[in-house]
């Protein structure tokens, strides 16, 4: 079992709509948790992180935790063509142990 | 732009060859990582620091790997006699809570 899990995806979403990415993670100790963007043959960028369970909200992004069921997820309302991109999920249980999983590709289509 | 720099942004070796990567924060950082990321998958981490004491080192980072971060500003990522399986996208990382991404090195080894 991997550590951290995405469904690789690609995930097709119509323009305009809620794309929602999940992962899970194995570690119970883990502490933070980060959701990046990675455009193709660039780096990855941070768009989110959520330490407490519930909901956080940036801009069109929302952020879930749950640490019971060991799972995080991304909700990007009102996607947008620029949104495609593969989003990666990183777990962190101390300054050192950062995992991330291999990402889920995302697909607007207009 | 994340305030790190990473240089060559490109680098073809042929096998048994040395390489040196480096990267450059723009700001202080305390903590600073380096990852390795190879297609398809999410980066896999390789080494941290904090300040210019190396804490952790990953089992991926063979005796061939070596890292340094003389005064606690810029580091480097050396690999000797390179083999093919080390094609791959180098990434240097910098934050304390959160991690940000240089534009990395890709390194193909022919």
């Amino acid at each position: 079992q991997k550590e951290v899990e995405q469904n690789s995806g690609p995930l097709s979403v119509p323009e305009g709509a809620i794309a929602s990415l999940n992962c899970t993670y194995s570690d119970r100790g883990s502490q933070s948790f980060f959701w990046y963007r990675q455009y193709s043959g660039k780096s990855p960028e941070l768009i989110m992180f959520i330490y407490s369970n519930g909901d956080k909200e940036d801009g069109r992004f929302t952020a879930q935790l749950n640490k019971a069921s060991q799972y995080v997820s991304l909700l990007i309302r009102d996607s947008q063509p620029s949104d495609s991109a593969t989003y990666l999920c990183a777990v962190a249980s101390s300054a050192s142990k950062i995992i991330f999983g291999s990402g889920t590709r995302l697909s607007i289509r207009p | 732009d994340t305030g790190v720099s990473q240089n060559p942004r490109h680098k073809i070796t042929k096998r048994g060859q040395n390489v040196t990567f480096r990267c450059d924060p723009i700001s202080e950082h305390n903590r600073l990582y380096w990852y390795r990321q190879t297609l398809g998958q999410g980066p896999e981490f390789l080494t941290y620091f904090q300040n210019e004491a190396q804490l952790e080192k990953s089992r991926l980072l063979s005796d061939r790997f070596s890292a340094e971060r003389p005064k606690g500003s810029f580091s480097t990522l050396e690999i000797q006699r390179t083999e093919q399986g080390d094609s791959a996208m180098y990434l240097c990382a910098v934050g304390d809570e959160t991690q940000y991404f240089g534009p990395g090195t890709r390194l193909l080894v022919l």
